[in-house]
């Protein structure tokens, strides 16, 4: 079963205006953390903000919000007075354990990719 | 800033043979991490180190293995290449989990054809 989910392939926003990309996730794990990763189209990956399963608040970094509904399992980020250059594939993931279950790693989903209209 | 080094941004090479892709970080991390990421899939873990010498199989380590002599180096090995590893490579380095969750810190990628 899918771990991370992004149901959307796809998403265009205005620009200036304010976009959500969702992301679900599923783990019976009672301490997780949730990351969001930038990938612009030169191929490397940007850390966006993170967010701990235990956190009482919503995490903020500048533009960028993370909207996280615990008993939802969601962790949506929010991206306030879009640019340009927040034109990118977005990734959501989740801190797993590894096969073995005896080390952690990140579990990444699908990814979406935002397009910004100027 | 945390610096990660991939050898190549572009690397083509032919069936059947041995490929090394190279990993360097500048910051004295002891996590490091190869991905492969295809359209649709997302990125996912091949294998992982969290020391030298030590390595771990991540979700998808067949066809692949690893090699840490130093900790600032982690290079990932096709034994025999095939057509289906095609695909875009990413190396990560972290601080270790433990205190908390750290962000991984990833290099530019390798974009590996294998005819």
């Amino acid at each position: 079963a899918q771990k991370i989910t992004q149901t959307q392939p796809g998403m265009f926003v205005q620009e200036k205006e304010a976009v959500t990309l969702d992301c679900t996730y599923d783990t019976s794990d009672p301490s997780y953390g949730l990351f969001w990763y930038k990938q612009p189209s030169s191929g490397e990956m940007i850390f966006l903000i993170y967010q701990g399963s235990y956190d009482q608040q919503n995490a903020t970094e500048g533009r960028y919000s993370l909207n996280f509904q615990k008993a939802r399992k969601s962790a949506n980020l929010v991206i306030s007075a879009s640019q340009l250059g927040d034109s990118a594939m977005y990734f959501c993931a989740m801190r797993d354990y590894t096969r073995s279950g005896s080390a952690r790693q990140l579990t990444f989903g699908s990814g979406t990719q935002l397009t910004v209209l100027p | 800033d945390v610096k990660v080094t991939q050898s190549s941004r572009y690397l083509v090479k032919r069936t059947g043979e041995k490929v090394f892709l190279e990993c360097v970080q500048d910051m004295d991390h002891e996590n490091m991490f190869w991905y492969r990421q295809d359209p649709g899939l997302g990125l996912r873990l091949i294998y992982f180190s969290y020391d030298v010498k030590m390595k771990e199989k991540g979700d998808i380590p067949e066809g692949y293995s690893v090699s840490r002599e130093k900790k600032e180096r982690f290079s990932l090995i096709l034994e025999s290449a095939s057509t289906n590893q095609t695909s875009m490579y990413l190396c990560a380095s972290s601080l270790p989990l433990a205190g908390g969750d750290q962000p991984q810190h990833f290099g530019d990628g390798t974009r590996l054809s294998i005819l």
